[in-house]
């Protein structure tokens, strides 16, 4: 069983720069979230994809956005970046459960990302 | 909104002493609770989860946690902390609405020789 990778683990951009940062969800998952944890902080939640769609999302802007693919593999894309979007970006697989618990997350190891 | 609160941002123990992470949490419906581990540069490891069985839940490496209600907490316990223990905790707690989970600001485990 594989788990959650994610590419790359570290990047540098430039401020006003647009990135992107991907995430194979671990086989038999179908449902991919995505945290970012600033430095010395909890993982704040950005949005969940399940069925290639949108199923939730945090208090981030418009500029971070979303896609899942048919095989549930996931990428983050982040428009003009900001010096405070510098993160430990994380991705996390499950099964989604309808009207249940999400209990079954796996996390990948996570992009830093510093923008300069 | 859901929360947790886990207090005390360093908890230093030292090896064979027993460690206590705090966890207080808010949540408008009966909580889905949470402990994960991180060490650098890595992503987050469950350690253990309460889905409303048992009160007290035994989870990897030694670690437990014991629900209580009237206490609003989830703390996390071990009797006896290893050097390899040192890391960083997150108690995350879920339930409301599509059952995301939100995390705490973690506490980071020190452990002396």
């Amino acid at each position: 069983e594989t788990g959650v990778t994610q590419s790359p683990t570290h990047l540098i951009k430039t401020r006003g720069q647009q990135v992107t940062l991907r995430c194979s969800s671990q086989s038999g998952h179908n449902t991919v979230s995505w945290y970012q944890q600033a430095l010395g902080q909890g993982p704040q939640f950005i949005f969940q994809y399940y069925r290639e769609e949108e199923n939730g999302r945090g208090n981030f802007p418009p500029r971070f956005s979303g896609l899942q693919f048919p095989n549930y593999s996931s990428e983050l894309n982040v428009n003009a970046l900001e010096l405070d979007d510098s993160a430990l970006y994380l991705c996390a697989s499950h099964t989604r459960k309808s009207g249940g618990p999400n209990y079954g997350y796996t996390f990948g190891s996570g992009t830093r990302l510093t923008v300069v | 909104a859901q929360s947790v609160t886990q207090l005390g941002s360093h908890v230093s123990v030292s090896e064979g002493a027993l460690v206590l992470l705090r966890c207080n949490y808010s949540s408008s419906v009966p909580p889905y609770l949470f402990w994960y581990v991180q060490y650098p540069n890595q992503g987050l490891q469950l350690l253990l989860k309460y889905t409303s069985a048992a009160t007290l839940v035994k989870g990897i490496n030694g670690f437990e946690a014991e629900f209580k209600k009237s206490e609003t907490s989830f703390h996390l316990t071990k009797p006896s902390a290893h050097m390899s223990d040192a890391a960083e905790y997150f108690c995350a707690v879920s339930g409301e609405g599509s059952y995301i989970p939100t995390f705490g600001r973690g506490t980071s485990l020190i452990v002396h020789p």
